[in-house]
Protein backbone atom coordinates (compact mmCIF):
# COMPACT_ATOMS: atom_id res chain seq x y z
CA UNK A 1 0.00 0.00 0.00
CA UNK A 2 1.47 3.18 -0.99
CA UNK A 3 -1.18 5.70 0.70
CA UNK A 4 -0.51 7.72 3.71
CA UNK A 5 0.17 5.87 6.68
CA UNK A 6 0.02 6.53 10.68
CA UNK A 7 1.01 4.94 14.01
CA UNK A 8 -0.12 3.83 16.24
CA UNK A 9 -3.65 3.49 15.08
CA UNK A 10 -5.05 3.88 18.97
CA UNK A 11 -3.59 5.04 21.86
CA UNK A 12 -4.92 5.19 25.14
CA UNK A 13 -2.69 7.09 27.78
CA UNK A 14 -3.55 8.94 31.26
CA UNK A 15 -3.59 12.57 31.73
CA UNK A 16 -0.35 13.88 32.20
CA UNK A 17 1.56 11.39 29.89
CA UNK A 18 3.58 12.25 26.30
CA UNK A 19 2.44 11.35 23.37
CA UNK A 20 3.94 10.99 20.04
CA UNK A 21 2.47 9.93 16.48
CA UNK A 22 4.15 9.54 13.26
CA UNK A 23 3.11 9.84 9.61
CA UNK A 24 4.96 8.27 6.87
CA UNK A 25 3.73 10.43 3.55
CA UNK A 26 3.61 9.36 0.19
CA UNK A 27 6.36 8.74 -1.08
CA UNK A 28 7.90 12.00 -2.45
CA UNK A 29 4.87 14.11 -1.62
CA UNK A 30 6.51 17.30 0.00
CA UNK A 31 4.08 18.87 2.07
CA UNK A 32 2.42 17.41 4.83
CA UNK A 33 -0.26 18.63 7.11
CA UNK A 34 -2.09 17.50 10.59
CA UNK A 35 -5.54 17.96 11.21
CA UNK A 36 -7.52 17.04 14.80
CA UNK A 37 -11.11 15.96 14.12
CA UNK A 38 -13.69 15.41 16.78
CA UNK A 39 -16.77 13.39 16.96
CA UNK A 40 -19.53 14.83 15.36
CA UNK A 41 -16.77 17.61 13.23
CA UNK A 42 -14.70 17.62 10.21
CA UNK A 43 -11.36 17.99 10.77
CA UNK A 44 -9.26 21.06 11.60
CA UNK A 45 -6.44 21.81 10.54
CA UNK A 46 -3.21 22.28 13.04
CA UNK A 47 -0.04 22.65 11.04
CA UNK A 48 1.68 21.55 7.59
CA UNK A 49 4.94 21.42 6.66
CA UNK A 50 6.98 21.65 2.99
CA UNK A 51 9.80 19.88 2.88
CA UNK A 52 11.22 19.64 6.51
CA UNK A 53 9.84 23.60 6.98
CA UNK A 54 6.93 24.13 9.29
CA UNK A 55 5.15 27.08 7.34
CA UNK A 56 1.58 27.48 9.09
CA UNK A 57 0.72 26.76 12.67
CA UNK A 58 -3.11 26.81 13.88
CA UNK A 59 -3.91 28.63 16.69
CA UNK A 60 -5.37 25.15 18.30
CA UNK A 61 -1.71 24.21 18.59
CA UNK A 62 -1.12 25.03 21.66
CA UNK A 63 2.96 25.21 23.54
CA UNK A 64 1.59 21.69 24.48
CA UNK A 65 1.58 20.48 20.90
CA UNK A 66 4.76 20.01 18.59
CA UNK A 67 5.46 18.83 14.95
CA UNK A 68 8.95 17.80 13.33
CA UNK A 69 9.67 16.72 9.95
CA UNK A 70 13.33 16.33 10.73
CA UNK A 71 14.50 15.12 7.10
CA UNK A 72 11.57 15.97 5.02
CA UNK A 73 10.00 12.88 4.77
CA UNK A 74 8.22 11.46 8.03
CA UNK A 75 6.92 13.58 10.29
CA UNK A 76 5.70 13.55 14.28
CA UNK A 77 3.41 15.33 16.55
CA UNK A 78 4.04 15.07 19.97
CA UNK A 79 1.65 16.34 22.81
CA UNK A 80 2.90 16.89 25.80
CA UNK A 81 1.37 16.84 29.25
CA UNK A 82 -2.08 15.45 27.86
CA UNK A 83 -5.36 16.78 28.46
CA UNK A 84 -9.15 15.23 28.20
CA UNK A 85 -9.54 17.56 25.87
CA UNK A 86 -6.69 16.30 23.45
CA UNK A 87 -8.73 13.22 23.03
CA UNK A 88 -9.41 13.12 19.26
CA UNK A 89 -8.44 11.93 16.10
CA UNK A 90 -5.04 12.81 14.59
CA UNK A 91 -5.02 12.92 10.84
CA UNK A 92 -2.00 13.54 8.40
CA UNK A 93 -2.26 14.06 4.80
CA UNK A 94 0.21 14.71 2.16
CA UNK A 95 0.29 15.94 -1.36
CA UNK A 96 2.50 16.30 -4.15
CA UNK A 97 4.80 19.37 -5.57
CA UNK A 98 2.43 21.48 -7.94
CA UNK A 99 2.99 23.45 -10.72
CA UNK A 100 1.39 27.20 -11.36
CA UNK A 101 -1.42 27.69 -9.15
CA UNK A 102 -2.22 25.69 -6.01
CA UNK A 103 -4.13 22.83 -7.44
CA UNK A 104 -2.88 20.60 -4.81
CA UNK A 105 -5.39 17.66 -3.87
CA UNK A 106 -4.51 16.14 -0.05
CA UNK A 107 -4.51 12.66 0.78
CA UNK A 108 -5.34 11.45 4.08
CA UNK A 109 -4.04 8.27 6.46
CA UNK A 110 -6.22 6.52 8.34
CA UNK A 111 -5.97 9.02 11.51
CA UNK A 112 -4.35 7.97 15.18
CA UNK A 113 -7.39 7.81 18.01
CA UNK A 114 -6.03 9.55 20.80
CA UNK A 115 -8.40 8.60 24.10
CA UNK A 116 -6.59 10.79 27.18
CA UNK A 117 -8.27 9.27 30.30
CA UNK B 1 -12.27 33.53 8.01
CA UNK B 2 -13.37 30.95 5.74
CA UNK B 3 -15.78 28.77 6.98
CA UNK B 4 -17.93 25.72 5.57
CA UNK B 5 -21.12 25.19 6.20
CA UNK B 6 -23.25 21.78 5.52
CA UNK B 7 -26.62 22.71 6.51
CA UNK B 8 -28.01 18.86 6.61
CA UNK B 9 -26.25 16.50 9.62
CA UNK B 10 -28.42 13.15 9.24
CA UNK B 11 -29.98 12.52 5.85
CA UNK B 12 -32.12 8.82 5.76
CA UNK B 13 -33.03 8.29 2.32
CA UNK B 14 -34.07 4.76 0.96
CA UNK B 15 -32.28 3.30 -2.25
CA UNK B 16 -32.56 4.87 -5.40
CA UNK B 17 -33.61 7.84 -3.81
CA UNK B 18 -31.76 11.06 -5.76
CA UNK B 19 -29.78 12.88 -3.29
CA UNK B 20 -28.38 16.31 -3.22
CA UNK B 21 -26.19 17.75 0.11
CA UNK B 22 -25.78 20.92 0.33
CA UNK B 23 -22.53 22.67 1.07
CA UNK B 24 -21.81 27.14 1.11
CA UNK B 25 -19.10 28.49 1.63
CA UNK B 26 -17.83 31.99 2.68
CA UNK B 27 -14.91 33.35 1.35
CA UNK B 28 -14.32 35.85 -1.10
CA UNK B 29 -11.49 35.21 -3.14
CA UNK B 30 -10.69 32.30 -5.47
CA UNK B 31 -11.17 28.77 -4.04
CA UNK B 32 -10.48 25.19 -4.88
CA UNK B 33 -13.49 23.24 -3.67
CA UNK B 34 -13.80 19.25 -2.44
CA UNK B 35 -16.22 17.06 -1.30
CA UNK B 36 -14.92 13.88 0.70
CA UNK B 37 -16.38 10.94 2.01
CA UNK B 38 -15.02 8.67 5.09
CA UNK B 39 -17.24 5.33 4.82
CA UNK B 40 -17.91 3.06 8.16
CA UNK B 41 -14.55 2.55 9.31
CA UNK B 42 -12.53 3.64 7.01
CA UNK B 43 -10.46 6.79 6.36
CA UNK B 44 -11.46 10.25 4.25
CA UNK B 45 -11.54 9.78 0.78
CA UNK B 46 -11.64 12.29 -1.72
CA UNK B 47 -15.02 11.97 -3.98
CA UNK B 48 -14.35 14.96 -6.93
CA UNK B 49 -12.75 18.24 -6.70
CA UNK B 50 -13.07 21.43 -8.22
CA UNK B 51 -10.18 24.20 -9.31
CA UNK B 52 -11.34 25.82 -12.59
CA UNK B 53 -13.15 25.05 -15.82
CA UNK B 54 -16.23 23.18 -15.78
CA UNK B 55 -18.15 23.84 -12.63
CA UNK B 56 -20.15 20.93 -13.13
CA UNK B 57 -17.33 18.22 -12.02
CA UNK B 58 -17.97 14.24 -11.61
CA UNK B 59 -16.38 12.58 -9.28
CA UNK B 60 -15.92 8.71 -8.29
CA UNK B 61 -18.93 6.18 -7.85
CA UNK B 62 -21.67 8.34 -9.92
CA UNK B 63 -20.85 11.74 -7.48
CA UNK B 64 -21.41 15.06 -8.80
CA UNK B 65 -21.12 18.60 -7.78
CA UNK B 66 -21.81 21.76 -9.06
CA UNK B 67 -20.35 24.92 -8.11
CA UNK B 68 -22.08 28.05 -8.28
CA UNK B 69 -19.79 30.98 -7.90
CA UNK B 70 -22.56 33.51 -7.41
CA UNK B 71 -24.43 31.65 -4.35
CA UNK B 72 -21.03 30.66 -2.80
CA UNK B 73 -22.06 26.57 -3.25
CA UNK B 74 -20.82 23.19 -3.81
CA UNK B 75 -23.30 21.20 -3.90
CA UNK B 76 -23.01 17.00 -3.97
CA UNK B 77 -25.48 15.25 -5.76
CA UNK B 78 -26.23 11.54 -6.96
CA UNK B 79 -29.14 10.82 -8.86
CA UNK B 80 -29.28 7.12 -7.31
CA UNK B 81 -27.99 6.16 -4.09
CA UNK B 82 -27.14 2.56 -3.01
CA UNK B 83 -26.85 1.41 -0.04
CA UNK B 84 -22.85 0.99 -0.43
CA UNK B 85 -23.16 4.71 -0.17
CA UNK B 86 -23.27 5.26 3.29
CA UNK B 87 -20.76 7.08 5.00
CA UNK B 88 -20.02 10.55 6.46
CA UNK B 89 -19.72 13.34 3.45
CA UNK B 90 -17.43 16.40 3.75
CA UNK B 91 -17.42 19.33 1.71
CA UNK B 92 -14.32 21.54 1.98
CA UNK B 93 -12.51 24.82 0.89
CA UNK B 94 -8.93 26.16 0.24
CA UNK B 95 -7.56 29.50 -1.03
CA UNK B 96 -5.86 28.76 -4.48
CA UNK B 97 -2.57 29.68 -3.19
CA UNK B 98 0.47 27.73 -3.60
CA UNK B 99 -0.09 25.76 -0.50
CA UNK B 100 -2.76 25.71 1.89
CA UNK B 101 -4.91 24.33 4.07
CA UNK B 102 -8.56 23.06 4.13
CA UNK B 103 -11.44 24.08 5.76
CA UNK B 104 -13.88 21.30 6.42
CA UNK B 105 -17.13 21.60 6.96
CA UNK B 106 -19.05 19.34 10.15
CA UNK B 107 -20.11 16.91 7.77
CA UNK B 108 -23.13 15.12 6.79
CA UNK B 109 -24.07 11.27 8.14
CA UNK B 110 -25.67 9.42 4.98
CA UNK B 111 -27.82 6.63 5.80
CA UNK B 112 -29.36 4.25 3.23
CA UNK B 113 -32.18 2.23 3.81
CA UNK B 114 -31.66 -1.11 2.07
Amino acid sequence: DTGVSQDPRHKITKRGQNVTFRCDPISEHNRLYWYRQTLGQGPEFLTYFQNEAQLEKSRLLSDRFSAERPKGSFSTLEIQRTEQGDSAMYLCASSPRTSGRGEETQYFGPGTRLLVL
Amino acid sequence: AQSVSQHNHHVILSEAASLELGCNYSYGGTVNLFWYVQYPGQHLQLLLKYFSGDPLVKGIKGFEAEFIKSKFSFNLRKPSVQWSDTAEYFCAVNRDSSASKIIFGSGTRLSIRP
